[in-house]
C-alpha cells in the first residue's frame, strides 16, 4: 500500500521552462491537494480538488494549473517557471466520509528554478 | 497559511516538557490538528482534537484547546531527541486544511 506517491522527487528547471508534478493515491480518497512549503511560510495551499471532476484555487494559485485526471491522480503544472516557484511541493489526499479530515501526504517534490 | 500563527523555533533539553503554541482564526473549525514533519519527509498526523473538547491526552502528548481565544497548544512530556522535528498546527475550513508556519523543535542533551 503506497499511500500518496509524487514524482519527480527532485527537479531543476530554468526560468521559463514548464513541467508537471504528478501525484497518485491508492486509498480511494475523494479529495486531493497541492501545497508548497517555504521556510518561515509553512504550508500554503495552491489548489485542491474536493472530488473527481472539480478543482478549486487555494491561497497561492498564480502561476500554476491543475488537472484531476481521475479519482487517483492529481497533477500540478507550471507553465512558465519562475525563481519564486523554487519550493518543496507536497501532494496530499483525504476523504473518508465521516472521518476526521486527516490528510495523508506524499514525500514531497523539491523544485529549483534557476 | 492564512493567519494560523506559530512561533518558529523552540529549543528544549532532553527530558523536559515542550509546549508548542498556535493561534488559529476560524471559530467554526470542526477539528484542529497537529502534524509532525521529520527532515526530508512529508507531514504525518500526530494528533487532533474535536472542537467541542478542551483537552485530549495521548501518551506523552497533551492537546489543549481554548476556543474563546482560538488558541491551541501541544505539550510533549519527557521530550526525546527523536521528537526533534517541525510541528504544524492546522485548522479545518470547509473542505480544506489551513496550516500554520510550523515550529521547529530542537532537543539537546
Amino acid at each position: 500500500n503506497a499511500g500518496v506517491t509524487q514524482t519527480p522527487k527532485f527537479q531543476v528547471l530554468k526560468t521559463g521552462q514548464s513541467m508537471t508534478l504528478q501525484c497518485a493515491q491508492d486509498m480511494n480518497h475523494n479529495s486531493m491537494y497541492w501545497y508548497r512549503q517555504d521556510p518561515g511560510m509553512g504550508l500554503r495551499l495552491i489548489y485542491y480538488s474536493a472530488s473527481e471532476g472539480t478543482t478549486d484555487k487555494g491561497e497561492v494559485p498564480n502561476g500554476y494549473n491543475v488537472s484531476r485526471l481521475n479519482k487517483r491522480e492529481f497533477s500540478l503544472r507550471l507553465e512558465s517557471a519562475a525563481p519564486s516557484q523554487t519550493s518543496v511541493y507536497f501532494c496530499a489526499s483525504s476523504g473518508l466520509a465521516g472521518g476526521t479530515g486527516e490528510l495523508f501526504f506524499g514525500e514531497g517534490s523539491r523544485l529549483t528554478v534557476l | 497559511g492564512e493567519d494560523v500563527e506559530q512561533s518558529l523555533f523552540l529549543s528544549v533539553r532532553e527530558g523536559d516538557s515542550s509546549v508548542i503554541n498556535c493561534t488559529y482564526t476560524d471559530s467554526s473549525s470542526t477539528y484542529l490538528y497537529w502534524y509532525k514533519q521529520e527532515p526530508g519527509a512529508g507531514l504525518q498526523l500526530l494528533t487532533y482534537i474535536f472542537s467541542n473538547m478542551d483537552m485530549k491526552q495521548d501518551q506523552r502528548l497533551t492537546v489543549l484547546l481554548n476556543k474563546k481565544d482560538k488558541h491551541l497548544s501541544l505539550r510533549i512530556a519527557d521530550t526525546q531527541t527523536g521528537d526533534s522535528a517541525i510541528y504544524f498546527c492546522a485548522e479545518s475550513r470547509a473542505d480544506k486544511l489551513i496550516f500554520g508556519t510550523g515550529t521547529r523543535l530542537q532537543v539537546f542533551p
